[in-house]
């Protein structure tokens, strides 16, 4: 099967522009999580999603919201961006037929903003 | 508020012996601890699961240990090879399937 995919890989912005990313997860796979990595605080859990509905969200703005398709496929979109929103942008997709949830990445998207 | 504490930031050892991590929690209750590789610049790799209620688990030169009264987990790598210098992150998981808690990663580095 092929991995979880995610585009863009790179993306430069400007604070108070907003950005969407994508992701494409394992094919059969319905949970997608995203997360966001930094240095100074690790990995984050922002939100995730099963059959088109957002079952947990982590504690971020309201600027960071996202979505999910009827394929599995899911995006996340950031408003306002503002400079501490740089970091590695991590999607990864889950089989719900077990009953624990090991996790598989995609390469994720590195956001810069300026 | 959940915390997750893995013991070191970075860690070296020297080829051919044996790197043990640790990942230390608190106000928590995993159902389930996972163990993730994160090579630079790509997303973290699923190594290993141990339930709660599992003491060890072992995959190849990997092995790890789960102590709930502890509230620890102990990752050894034996005979460790410069290949296996990566970060590697401890997630929990309550068990819900709906989001994993990571800790901040050791980096480990093995020398030739």
């Amino acid at each position: 099967k092929a991995g979880v995919t995610q585009t863009p890989r790179y993306l430069i912005k400007t604070r108070g522009q907003q950005v969407t990313l994508s992701c494409s997860p394992i094919s059969g796979h319905r949970s997608v999580s995203w997360y966001q990595q930094t240095p100074g605080q690790g990995l984050q859990f922002l939100f995730e999603y099963f059959s088109e509905t957002q079952r947990n969200k982590g504690n971020f703005p309201g600027r960071f919201s996202g979505r999910q398709f009827s394929n599995s496929r899911s995006e996340m979109n950031v408003s306002t961006l503002e400079l501490g929103d740089s970091a590695l942008y991590l999607c990864a997709s889950s089989s719900r037929d077990r009953n624990y949830n090991e996790q598989f990445f995609g390469p994720g998207t590195r956001l810069t903003v300026l | 508020s959940q915390k997750i504490e893995q013991n070191s930031e970075a860690l070296n050892i020297q080829e051919g012996k044996t790197a043990t991590l640790t990942c230390n929690y608190t106000n928590y209750s995993p159902a389930y601890l996972q163990w993730y590789r994160q090579d630079p610049g790509r997303g973290p790799v699923f190594l290993l699961l141990i339930r709660e209620n599992e003491k060890e688990k072992r995959k190849e030169r990997l092995k790890v240990t789960f102590d709930t009264t502890l509230k620890q987990s102990l990752f050894h790598i034996t005979a460790s090879q410069p290949a296996d210098s990566a970060t590697y992150l401890c997630a929990l998981d309550d068990g819900s399937a709906r989001q994993l808690t990571f800790g901040s990663g050791t980096q480990l580095t093995v020398l030739p």
